[in-house]
């Protein structure tokens, strides 16, 4: 089926460590996206990408890192984990930068113990 | 600050009834929005949406009203089902640089249809 894909749907990490979560979509979106959501915050953007090579940062950056090298595939890495950074990870692709309607992956929940 | 403002953590409804979810915003730029909702262990799906040059729009069940001036609008579900039971985020969209939209949430009610 078409649509976002992540990896891993869990993660438990000590303080420091690094790790990426990765995301793909088969959609050929040209905006992808990852948020994050935490109980009583709702969804906020971390980064975005409006194609390949093109990145930026959203709500709440601090911490993260991206890129985009081809259009499926935009990975979050986090490089020196803290506990602050314990939440469920969302990656959304759509259509254009333009367009509004977002499709969601199935979220990545990790733990920063 | 929370542009958009989803005042109800939860709601509870009687199948059949009609189920009512709110959603208020701060910033008048907002020209498009639209409501999702989330079963548990899974990502938010779009449900709806409307523009700002509209004040209705119905789709099923599902209605969502928008009223600019008093900066709110409301999803009505009717009749509510025990499938609907989710948590409904609505979100904004606003133009951010260049040609990009952006999408601002809300927190999220949890709606709990009752059998």
């Amino acid at each position: 089926n078409a649509g976002v894909t992540q990896t891993p749907k869990f993660q438990v990490l000590k303080t420091g460590q690094s790790m990426t979560l990765q995301c793909a979509q088969d959609m050929n979106h040209e905006y992808m996206s990852w948020y994050r959501q935490d109980p009583g915050m709702g969804l906020r953007l971390i980064h975005y990408s409006v194609g390949a090579g093109i990145t930026d940062q959203g709500e709440v950056p601090n911490g993260y890192n991206v890129s985009r090298s081809t259009t499926e595939d935009f990975p979050l890495r986090l490089l020196s984990a803290a506990p602050s950074q314990t939440s469920v990870y969302f990656c959304a692709s759509r259509r254009g930068p333009g367009a509004n309607v977002l499709t969601f992956g199935a979220g990545s929940r990790l733990t920063v113990l | 600050d929370q542009q958009v403002k989803q005042n109800s953590p939860s709601l509870s409804v009687q199948e059949g009834r009609i189920s009512i979810l709110n959603c208020d915003y701060t910033n008048s730029m907002f020209d498009y929005f639209l409501w999702y909702k989330k079963y548990p262990a899974e990502g938010p799906t779009f449900l709806i949406s409307i523009s700002s040059i509209k004040d209705k729009n119905e789709d099923g069940r599902f209605t969502v009203f928008l009223n600019k001036s008093a900066k709110h609008l409301s999803l009505h579900i009717v009749p509510s089902q025990p499938g609907d039971s989710a948590v409904y985020f609505c979100a904004a969209s606003v133009e951010y640089g260049g040609a990009t939209n952006k999408l601002i949430f809300g927190t999220g009610t949890l709606l709990a249809v009752q059998p």
